[in-house]
């Protein structure tokens, strides 16, 4: 297994097109979580998995996101009608059920809106 | 709620002097501890971690100890190298999530 791996690693979007991000975490991880992280800051957690359920949201998270994991595999989040302010790197982690365990990250898709 | 607190950089430091990052955390009972580290162009990978309380964490030469009585796990290293210049993070788990500070970037000069 090579690790978390993300798609693309960057995109340059116009405002208001639609963008989505494919993250394949490690084969054997039953938990997957997305996070967004903007320059100067740590990473801000936006949604979570354990399998193919959808287990928490952040409360911060806009309507035009949208997260899924059919099948407990592979996992895309989707941006709808693009601003500026979601320009940042979103960061995919997975893990295995345990509390406490370690959260294995992917490099990262790096969204620029213009 | 639950948060962590992490010393502000940039920090600069020249190679072989002493490194201390502080973290402090905001959470009930005794979690987990980490420390994050991001190279330049990569992503996150752990550090060092500690399950439980006066616990101590060690890699690359990195160490932290989990304190329950100050809610801290600074992370120290005794001599510096180039090759540590990253962003480092002090992450917390709640809730089946990480919660991380805002990242301290050490920057090690020749």
């Amino acid at each position: 297994d090579t690790g978390v791996s993300q798609n693309p690693r960057h995109k340059i979007t116009k405002r208001g097109q639609n963008v989505t991000f494919r993250c394949d975490p490690i084969s054997e991880h039953n938990r997957l979580y997305w996070y967004r992280q903007t320059l100067g800051q740590g990473p801000e957690f936006l949604t979570y998995f354990q399998n193919e359920a959808q287990l928490e949201k952040s409360r911060l998270l806009s309507d035009r996101f949208s997260a899924e994991r059919p099948k407990g595999s592979f996992s895309t989040l989707e941006i709808q009608r693009t601003e500026q302010g979601d320009s940042a790197m979103y960061l995919c982690a997975s893990s295995l059920f345990e509390e406490g365990t370690e959260a294995f990250f992917g490099q990262g898709t790096r969204l620029t809106v213009v | 709620g639950n948060s962590v607190t992490q010393m502000e950089g940039p920090v600069t430091l020249s190679e072989e002097a002493f490194l201390t990052i502080n973290c402090t955390y905001t959470a009930t009972g005794y979690p987990s501890l980490f420390w994050y580290v991001q190279y330049p162009g990569e992503g996150l990978q752990l550090l060092l971690k500690a399950t439980k309380a006066d616990d101590k964490g060690s890699n690359k030469g990195f160490e932290a100890t989990y304190r329950k009585e100050t809610t801290s796990f600074h992370l120290e290293k005794g001599s510096v190298q180039v090759s540590d210049s990253a962003v480092y993070f002090c992450a917390l788990p709640r809730g089946g999530k990480l919660i991380f500070g805002q990242g301290t970037e050490l920057s090690v000069k020749p």
